[in-house]
């Protein structure tokens, strides 16, 4: 099972910086990642696939790279509903498996 | 496409969770659909899929105690997670899996529903 690993755990942003978040998969998953964001009491929502693509309707502030074993998601310009817990997934083995997340919150 | 979790939110230790996931604006017969569990403040987990064709997997840590079963008459699918334990308690989500063809990201959500194992 490949297991990914999130840095760091939490993230204190002010609203309008620019925030980087981490993923690392235990071994080559080329760019067969997804993120997603979570906000509390919510079921999570697809942002990002294929490590760069967005997601329909998700806002051009969200940004995803990488490839390989490291990935960032990159939020420019943070506004107040963008502070949840963000969560990267790996499909490039059975099973598909998740990272602990991150959470961002205000400072 | 929306998808809406049901089910009893208490369960007894060494009984059988059981849940239904309804699919609205699309129809079930195509794609593949999955169960995913997220413990209170914890991170998720896959349980497994059911793809379109009645195929399945689930999560090696899982896979005794899991059935899932497709309805496409009603468009719905289900979960069975038998012999449960307290370390069941979670949050369980249906999600679509919107590739026919392989198991990859997951979109849409359902809401989610609260599942506690206790006597």
């Amino acid at each position: 099972e490949i297991v990914m690993t999130q840095s760091p755990a939490t993230l204190s942003v002010s609203p309008g910086e620019r925030d980087t978040l981490s993923c690392r998969a235990s071994q080559n998953i080329y760019t067969f990642l997804a993120w997603y964001q979570q906000r509390p009491g919510q079921a999570p929502r697809l942002l990002i696939y294929g490590a760069s693509t967005r997601a329909t309707g998700i806002p051009a502030r969200f940004s995803g790279s990488g490839s390989g074993t490291e990935f960032t998601l990159t939020i420019s310009s943070l506004q107040s509903e963008d502070f949840a817990v963000y969560y990267c997934q790996q499909y490039n083995n059975w099973p598909p498996t998740f990272g602990q997340g991150t959470k961002l919150e205000i400072k | 496409v929306q998808l809406q979790e049901s089910g009893p939110g208490l369960v007894r230790p060494s009984e059988t969770l059981s849940l239904t996931c309804t699919v609205s604006g699309g129809s079930i017969s195509n794609y593949y659909w999955s169960w995913i569990r997220q413990p209170p403040g914890k991170g998720l987990e896959l349980i497994g899929y059911i793809r379109y064709t009645g195929s399945t997997d689930s999560n090696p840590s899982l896979k005794s105690r899991v059935t899932i079963s497709l309805d496409t008459s009603k468009n719905q699918f289900s979960l069975k997670l038998s012999s449960v334990t307290a370390a069941d308690t979670a949050v369980y989500y249906c999600a679509r899996i919107p590739n026919p063809d392989w198991v990859n990201w997951f979109d849409p959500w359902g809401q989610g529903t609260l599942v506690t194992v206790s006597s």
